[in-house]
């Protein structure tokens, strides 16, 4: 039972333009999202977080965007350069066992120069 | 130094073989995760460490054995695996907040392990 989705497996974007990485989560508990963003041969990165008494959080270039009633959430990325073509993994955990935290399917975003 | 290492970065074994994959961080961290990646699946959970003690064991078989030697090392040791473990195997280091929420994860790139 796959808690969080990642309903598209891949995306591509030109260059400048915005990429909307959509996930979707069934665990009405998860209050606490991450984003993570992993290249090849490379472990994942930290890219940005969000609690659940917030709606969006802005770091740089990267907005993430919470509703909590359609349990779901979405990574802009604007503007989009060659550099962030990666596996982008949307991740949960709850409050209860905020350790264990339930990471998504994936997408794979191909940003075209 | 924000790096979590993990050696080696593949291993190929039999089924027989006892191995081992060692994971260090220098970051004062005192939480410590073993993940499994399977191809095109996301990362699962395996263990937690917190204070060198082993506070998560998510169900795993007793083949994998994971061992917190002191706050920088981690290791899991392999026994008996079955072809379908082969996998990335990923370590990752936290801070240990007492309580939520959950620190973001410092991952190392993990070890390809091929079991034969």
């Amino acid at each position: 039972d796959q808690q969080v989705k990642q309903n598209s497996p891949s995306l591509s974007v030109q260059e400048g333009r915005i990429s909307i990485l959509n996930c979707d989560y069934t665990n009405s508990m998860f209050d606490y999202f991450l984003w993570y963003k992993k290249y090849p041969a490379e472990g994942p990165t930290f890219l940005i977080s969000i609690s659940s008494i917030k709606d969006k959080n802005e770091d740089g270039r990267f907005t993430v965007f919470l509703n909590k009633s359609a349990k779901h959430l979405s990574l802009h990325i604007v503007p989009s350069q060659p550099g962030d073509s990666a596996v982008y993994f949307c991740a949960a955990s709850d409050s209860g066992g905020y350790q264990k935290v339930t990471f998504g399917t994936g997408t794979k975003l191909q940003v075209i120069p | 130094d924000t790096e979590v290492t993990q050696t080696p970065k593949h291993l190929v074994m039999g089924m027989t073989n006892k191995k081992s994959l060692k994971c260090e961080q220098h970051m004062g961290h005192r939480a410590m995760y073993w993940y499994k990646q399977k191809a095109k699946k996301p990362p699962e959970l395996m263990f937690v460490y917190s204070y060198e003690k082993l506070s998560i064991n998510e169900s795993v078989p007793s083949r994998f054995s994971p061992e917190c030697p002191n706050s920088s090392l981690l290791n899991l040791h392999l026994h008996a695996l079955q072809p379908e473990d082969s996998a990335l195997y990923l370590c990752a280091s936290s801070q240990r907040r007492e309580g939520p929420p959950m620190e973001k994860l410092f991952f190392g790139s993990g070890t390809q392990l091929s079991v034969l």
